[in-house]
């Protein structure tokens, strides 16, 4: 069946704009994740919704940061005012086992200039 | 709260080596245990992953044996391949006793391996 996707798969954009990633779930996921991988920083975790509970926002690095899932699928993540630092490859995963693996997209490269 | 240490990479071996990467975590309760790879230019994949103390993950010919004394679950092949080329990364997920797992995982910092003919 098909997997995680995500677009675009790249994004240039200039400092100070603000920009949408998007995420669609394997049909039937119930949780849906958001990571950030860069050179610096490894994989970090961003946020995670689990069905119609509040989302763990925990991980966002601050408020120009945000996320929203409609119709408990597709997710979109925005960033507000991109700065330089926001350069990475954005993750989406989801899953719905007993043992949360959790299966990945291809990423979303994010270069801000 | 809860981490994963990976050994420092990079990771350099000829073809049909022997390989380990080691991982050790630090966790409350009892996590499941994950290895995800990362061929070039691509997202992360699921490669095995291990549940309980003892459980033996494994796929590929890569296992890992998830080790509760030790607090580790270090990667292994018997005979590697140029195609094995890439990033591995070793994660855990929390899971309460006598719960599911659930909720962000934790990586380790990925570790380089680079397999020559």
């Amino acid at each position: 069946g098909a997997g995680v996707s995500q677009s675009p798969s790249n994004k240039v954009t200039e400092k100070g704009k603000d920009v949408e990633l998007r995420c669609d779930p394997i049909s039937g996921h119930t949780a849906l994740y958001w990571y950030r991988q860069s050179l610096g920083q490894g994989l970090e975790f961003l946020i995670y919704f689990q069905g119609n509970s509040a989302p763990d926002k925990s991980g966002l690095p601050s408020d120009r940061f945000s996320a929203e899932r409609t119709g408990g699928s597709v997710s979109t993540l925005t960033i507000q005012r991109t700065q330089q630092e926001d350069s990475a490859v954005y993750l989406c995963a989801s899953s719905s086992g007993t043992h949360n693996e959790q299966f990945f997209g291809p990423g979303t490269r994010l270069t801000v200039l | 709260g809860d981490s994963v240490t990976q050994m420092e990479g990079p990771v350099t071996l000829s073809e049909e080596a022997f390989l380990t990467i080691n991982c050790t975590y630090t966790a409350t309760g009892y996590p499941s245990l994950f290895w995800y790879v990362q061929y070039p230019g691509e997202g992360l994949q699921l490669l095995l992953k291990a549940t309980k103390a003892d459980d033996k993950g494994s796929n590929k010919g890569f296992e890992a044996t998830y080790r509760k004394e030790t607090t580790s679950f270090h990667l292994e092949k018997g005979s590697v391949q140029v195609s094995d080329s890439a990033v591995y990364f070793c994660a855990l997920s929390p899971k309460p006793a006598g719960g599911t797992s659930y909720g962000k995982l934790t990586f380790g910092q990925g570790t380089i391996l680079t397999v020559h003919p």
